[in-house]
């Protein structure tokens, strides 16, 4: 069974670090680009970054570029997302997600999220 | 940076048939993929490159794409469909980006 597995999500305080994890099976890891998408509470969903299947080209939203840092380990089957200086507007729940077999384009396969809250 | 516009909401009966838009500037230049998103869960794509379906999706979930407005089509609506719905592009315009639009939530009647 396809499956990712997000955790790492905790209470965090304003200017806070936390680094989330995504642990991924039932497919072969280093063929495909991963992305984090996070859907702050009540809202839309909204990218956040993508890295390649090796790692070597990573791309971020504007709202978290020098914030966050993105990051795979291929002989581990996982995903990573360093947060640092978080902001209440950080709070979200975070979902780690496959890039598309057919499509590479879109999403598809998602984990069912980790939640991340920025409160003092 | 670019934009996708969807209206917040769609109503419609049971057996009818639902449109849900997606507006952008030349969106029909890039290819466009839609979520479906049922409370709690995770998003599911339903729609990839404006008119593929993955496989396990009913048939009843089709899509278009031309100009500035790409469009989900879901026919024969069931209760079980009522849902939010995102419709998504990759932006290489300036930066390689995702995007998404604000959701779309559709009421069963």
């Amino acid at each position: 069974e396809v499956q990712l597995v997000e955790s790492g999500g905790v209470v965090v305080q304003p200017g806070g670090s936390l680094r989330l994890s995504c642990a991924a099976s039932g497919f072969t890891f280093d063929d495909y680009a991963m992305h984090w998408v996070r859907q702050a509470p009540g809202k839309g969903l909204e990218w956040v970054s993508l890295i390649s299947w090796d790692g070597g080209s990573t791309y971020y939203a504007d709202s978290v570029k020098g914030r966050f840092t993105i990051s795979r380990d291929n002989s581990k089957n996982s995903l990573y997302l360093q947060m640092n200086s978080l902001r209440a507007e950080d709070t979200a729940l975070y979902y780690c997600a496959k890039a598309g077999t057919y499509s590479q384009d879109a999403f598809d396969i998602w984990g069912q999220g980790t939640m991340v809250t920025v409160s003092s | 940076s670019y934009v996708l516009t969807q209206p917040p909401s769609v109503s419609v009966a049971p057996g009818q048939t639902a449109r849900i838009t997606c507006g952008g500037n030349n969106i029909g230049s890039k290819s466009v993929h839609w979520y479906q998103q049922k409370p709690g869960q995770a998003p599911v794509l339903v729609v990839y490159d404006d008119s593929d379906r993955p496989s396990g999706i009913p048939e009843r979930f089709s899509g278009s794409n031309s100009g500035n407005t790409a469009t989900l089509t879901i026919s024969r609506v069931e209760a079980g469909d009522e849902a939010d719905y995102y419709c998504q592009v990759w932006d290489s315009s300036s930066d390689h980006r995702g995007v998404f639009g604000g959701g779309t939530k559709l009421t069963v009647l």
